[in-house]
Parts: structure tokens; C-alpha cells; sequence
């Protein structure tokens, strides 16, 4: 089955605590994405990556940091968490440049 | 920037009734346009696209237009059911971005 993976679903952590959510995909797509959710803002992105070792700031990258080891792999990580990163966060995937972005069942961050 | 404003939620129906989710947007050139859907505790997935002026996406039932010269791209559904439940979000890409731009969502509930 075709899917985006990640882990955990839900994760409360404490200020400062480095933490990583993975995000692995399954369809040998080039892009992958990192979108954070906060209400009354939809969808945000934070990072998006067009291939292997190539990874670029989207519109809120502040305090994130990701990687591309691997085609199928994009972790998302917090070097240093503060409260105000506390939100539901999506990895997405898709094959083309602006085609349909397939995503994750998102991650509920809450940092204290 | 780019930009989509989408009606406020939330929106509760009944049954069987007529559902239109008026969506805007602002961009340059010529982006396309999609119609994301997130159910309860799932991630989002594409509902609908249009890629060009008077292109028509459908899927489900539903059904949007993309029209240039009001730079909209309205959802409608005829007769909604319960399990049409679930938040709407209207989004854009350009065909030389690596990001989807998104609304704020619409939060829909149907009542049997």
C-alpha cells in the first residue's frame, strides 16, 4: 500500500528536549515536505527537500532542522523545543512538482 | 505572495442538503488549484484539482471550478452525508514551486 509513514503520532516532550519525528514514504517519490498545522493558519511549511541531500527553508523554518539521507526518509528535528512549536505536524510526498502531495497521519507535538 | 482565503467555518448541515465552500486566491501566472480533505485523526488527501482556467475537478460528488477571472475555486457538493464530515482546505501550487500554499480549512459537520 502506498503511504507516508510517520512516528510517533503523539508526543509531549519538555523545553529544550531534542526530539526527531521520521517520516518515511514508500512510492519512490523525489519531494518530500514538512507542514505544520496550527488553527485558523491551515497548512505552513517549514521544509521541503527535491531529492536526496537537496533540502530548502520553506515559509517557517525557524528552530527546525531535516535531512535526506535516503529517498524514502525526511526527518523532521527539533534541536531545542519551546512551547510555541507545539502544533500537529504533516510529512507529505509527491512524485512531480505540483502534483497531488500524498501525506502522513500527522504528529501531534506538545512541548511544555 | 501567494495567498488562498477560504469562508469561515465552522459549517454544520443536514442530511442531504446543498454544501458550497467558497474559496479565493492570489497568485501569479497560472497555479493549480486543489481541494485537500482531512477527516477525524487522519491525514489530508486530495479530494479534487484543476490545473487550468475553466478546468472542472470532480471526485466524490463534489465539484469545483477554476475560474481566472474571479480567481476563485469553489467546492460544492449536492447532497451531503454524514461522512462527509471532515475539514476542507483549498490550496494552490505554481508550477515552478515546491510547496502547496494552503487556507485556513473549513470545518464541515453533516447531522443525520
Amino acid at each position: 500500500e502506498a503511504q507516508v509513514t510517520q512516528n510517533p503520532r503523539y508526543l509531549i516532550t519538555v523545553t529544550g528536549k531534542k526530539l526527531t519525528v521520521t517520516c518515511s514514504q514508500n512510492m519512490n517519490h523525489e519531494y518530500m515536505s514538512w507542514y505544520r498545522q496550527d488553527p485558523g493558519l491551515g497548512l505552513r511549511q517549514i521544509y521541503y527537500s527535491m531529492n536526496v541531500e537537496v533540502t530548502d527553508k520553506g515559509d517557517v523554518p525557524e528552530g527546525y532542522k531535516v535531512s535526506r539521507k535516503e529517498k524514502r526518509n525526511f526527518p523532521l528535528i527539533l534541536e531545542s523545543p519551546s512551547p510555541n512549536q507545539t502544533s500537529l505536524y504533516f510529512c507529505a510526498s509527491s512524485l512531480l512538482l505540483n502534483g497531488e502531495a500524498f501525506f502522513g497521519q500527522g504528529t501531534r507535538l506538545t512541548v511544555v | 505572495g501567494d495567498s488562498v482565503t477560504q469562508m469561515e467555518g465552522p459549517v454544520t448541515l443536514s442530511e442531504e442538503a446543498f454544501l458550497t465552500i467558497n474559496c479565493t486566491y492570489t497568485a501569479t501566472g497560472y497555479p493549480s488549484l486543489f481541494w485537500y480533505v482531512q477527516y477525524p485523526g487522519e491525514g489530508l488527501q486530495l479530494l479534487l484539482k484543476a490545473t487550468k482556467a475553466d478546468d472542472k475537478g470532480s471526485n466524490k460528488g463534489f465539484e469545483a471550478t477554476y475560474r481566472k477571472e474571479t480567481t476563485s475555486f469553489h467546492l460544492e457538493k449536492g447532497s451531503v452525508q454524514v461522512s462527509d464530515s471532515a475539514v476542507y482546505f483549498c490550496a494552490l501550487s505554481r508550477s515552478n514551486d515546491y510547496k502547496l500554499s494552503f487556507g485556513a480549512g473549513t470545518t464541515v459537520t453533516v447531522r443525520a
